[in-house]
């Protein structure tokens, strides 16, 4: 079937550029989503990008969709501790479901 | 406050004792789905619902039922329960847009079936 793939892990020193890269096979999808879990806590929607757009910027947030390549990438700059926590990649498809990868846990190092 | 309410957030319960989850949400969504969350396999869905009455089967419905009598209600009932349902358990709810309507989550409910 069709699958959305992150790499499981990433580790950064606080203050660098964080990015966490994502691929997607569904060619219908209309709108791609990053959510942030924090432990204990449910997913938060961080920002999303609509299929036909390659790039949104919100603060400290940019969003890069290569959609020849099905490619979505989150880089967060200047990386803070209270940035630790798993980012999950979501793609929405036809039929209004989401479909997510397996989440990409992001280490801060002080 | 605008929010999906799951209950209970923990749950330890013995193989075969039939239990509920209860999920609510305030926002007046049609669409709620119910999703479980396993290491490495993120999340994946259970049953999801798009209006009251309206229940369709996600990617691993086996060993659960729904119902959804009133819009704002979408309980999880496992009629049976078995060790590898022991996972963390989600709620989501959405507007039906077909555009930019995120998922909004519950906070969770941690299962452990003995």
């Amino acid at each position: 079937g069709e699958d959305v793939e992150q790499s499981l892990f990433l580790s950064v020193r606080e203050g660098d550029s964080s990015v966490i890269n994502c691929t997607y096979t569904d060619s219908s999808s209309t709108y791609l989503y990053w959510y942030k879990q924090e432990p204990g806590a449910g997913l938060q929607l961080l920002t999303y990008i609509f299929s036909n757009m390659d790039m949104k910027q919100d603060q400290r947030l940019t969003v890069l969709l290569n959609k020849k390549d099905k490619h979505l990438s989150l880089r967060i700059a200047d990386t803070q501790t209270g940035d630790s926590a798993i980012y999950f990649c979501a793609e929405r498809i036809e039929n209004n479901d989401m479909r997510f990868g397996a989440g990409t846990r992001l280490t801060v190092k002080p | 406050e605008a929010q999906v309410t799951q209950n209970p957030r923990y749950l330890i319960t013995v193989t075969g004792k039939k239990l509920t989850v209860t999920c609510s949400q305030n926002m007046n969504h049609e669409y709620m789905s119910w999703y479980r969350q396993d290491p490495g396999l993120g999340l994946r869905q259970i049953y999801y619902s798009m209006n009251v009455e309206v229940t369709d089967k996600g990617d691993v419905p086996e060993g659960y039922k729904v119902s959804r009598k009133e819009k704002r209600n979408f309980p999880l009932i496992l009629e049976s329960p078995s060790p590898n349902q022991t996972s963390l358990y989600f709620c989501a709810s959405s507007l039906i847009s077909g555009g930019g309507s995120p998922l909004h989550f519950g906070n969770g409910t941690r299962l452990t079936v003995t």
